[in-house]
């Protein structure tokens, strides 16, 4: 499984775009990399997942490097309701190791 | 969407006294749920894996004669803290998926209080 690096935390204002890094540079070429958010007393919720190309759902966007060693998961307009600590694992769903994820405060 | 469901949300229990949580897959059969416990402003910690069928797979560090894991159905596993102590008192998290290689659905966890 992969070891993912993430910043502790992170500031957004409203309406403004955000990017969040990580770092996975362990990562194997068939793993894939997962984005998580998780909102206080609550499970994770499900951000998006890629392989290799950048993917594009109604929540959010992932760029994932050329060499797969790092990804960013890119909201583009943050809200309040995005504020909650965002996990990204790398590692097939058989065993996903979460690191201490990157908390988001999005501010009015 | 897939959607797991646990319960209960939150038990207070007295100390040397057993928990049972359950996890159910409402929409899916799930032949492998995975269980975390977080304590506070701490990240999700695996467990174990719980096998339909089988015997569960536990982490390193994990007791399994104090974790029982039982993973009768496709839609249901329950864990059982037995003889808890004020030690275990954490956030419990069960998941599934609901085929190979797809993303992790959670349940809202259970948050366990040990008097």
């Amino acid at each position: 499984d992969a070891k993912t690096t993430q910043p502790n935390s992170m500031e957004s204002n409203e309406e403004e775009p955000v990017h969040l890094p990580c770092n996975h540079s362990t990562i194997s070429g068939t793993d894939y990399i997962h984005w998580y958010r998780q909102l206080p007393s609550q499970g994770p919720e499900y951000v998006i997942h890629g392989l290799t190309s950048n993917v594009n759902n109604r929540m959010a966007s992932l760029a994932i490097a050329e060499d797969r060693k790092s990804s960013t998961l890119i909201l583009h307009r943050a809200t309040l309701r995005d504020a909650a600590v965002y996990y990204c694992t790398g590692g097939n769903t058989d065993k996903l190791i979460f690191g201490t994820g990157t908390r988001l405060q999005v501010f009015p | 969407g897939a959607v797991v469901s646990q319960h209960p949300s939150r038990v207070i229990c007295k100390s040397g006294t057993s928990v049972k949580i359950e996890c159910r897959s409402l929409d899916f059969q799930a032949t492998t749920m995975f269980w975390y416990r977080q304590f506070p402003k701490q990240s999700l910690m695996l467990m174990a894996t719980s096998n339909e069928g089988s015997k569960a797979t536990y982490e390193q560090g994990v007791e399994k004669d104090k974790f029982l894991i039982n993973h009768a159905s496709l839609t249901l596993s329950t864990l059982t803290v037995t003889s808890a102590h004020p030690e275990d008192s954490s956030f419990y998290i069960c998941s599934a998926r609901d085929r190979y290689q797809s993303p992790l659905h959670f349940g809202n966890g259970t948050r366990l209080t040990v008097t």
